[in-house]
């Protein structure tokens, strides 16, 4: 079964950190293009954050740019949020997710990205002020 | 950045019932566009991409149609599991961008 299951959430002070882990299993982890999407309380979703299969290229929203970092460790099929200077408008649901992609390029130096068609449950991160 | 807006924000609808949502970008996408159902306190569950490549295991009652701006989601006959709120998602460029969601109940 193709699951993705997300740590790591909880309460921090405002200008805290915290990494989340989202853990992989059932598909070839290291083949896929990652995202997080987070969800404030009672509001829509927001994309924060996608790595492209071969890691190379990674992409942000404005919002988290300079204080979020995407990475994973293919040798143990995660993916990592490390999420620094953290604001209250951070609280949300942290979504892991897979992305359905493919070469945009016979060298794939460029990927299409079409959706995200495995998510996690969701870990909670409270920013408190 | 592309702007997604969607209408209706909610409906209400009937066991049976045809509902259509429709999603604008602000720009176009193409057909790089994904439709998502979520349920409260579930994480969203995706329908269809590519404007409307219906995703595995999902009911043929769900559909998706357009290109460019303008986009539909169609639920023909309603079912009671259906009742949740509907998401569309650009893929064009980023940062992708969802849709404030459509809200569907009784």
């Amino acid at each position: 079964e193709v699951q993705l299951l997300e740590s790591g959430g909880g309460l921090v002070q405002r200008g805290g950190s915290l990494r989340l882990s989202c853990t992989a299993s059932g598909f070839t982890f290291s083949s896929f293009a990652m995202s997080w999407v987070r969800q404030a309380p009672g509001k829509g979703l927001e994309w924060v954050s996608t790595i492209n299969p071969t890691d190379r290229t990674t992409y942000y929203a404005d919002s988290v740019k300079g204080r979020f970092t995407i990475s994973r460790d293919k040798s143990k099929d995660t993916l990592f949020l490390q999420m620094n200077s953290l604001r209250a408008d951070d609280t949300a649901v942290y979504y892991c997710t897979k992305e359905i992609s493919s070469c945009a390029t016979i060298s794939c130096n460029n990927y299409y990205y079409y959706a995200m068609d495995v998510w996690g449950q969701g870990t909670t991160v409270t920013v408190s002020s | 950045d592309i702007q997604m807006t969607q209408s209706p924000s909610s409906v209400s609808a009937s066991v049976g019932d045809r509902v259509t949502i429709t999603c604008r970008a602000s720009q176009g996408v193409s057909s790089w566009l994904a439709w998502y159902q979520q349920k409260p306190g579930k994480a969203p569950n995706l329908l269809i991409y590519a404007a409307s490549r219906l995703q595995s295991g999902v009911p043929s009652r769900f559909s998706g149609s357009g290109s460019g701006t303008a986009f539909t989601l169609t639920i023909t006959s309603l079912q009671p599991e259906d009742f949740a709120t509907y998401y569309c998602q650009q893929a064009n460029s980023f940062p992708f961008t969802f849709g404030p969601g459509t809200r569907v109940d009784v």
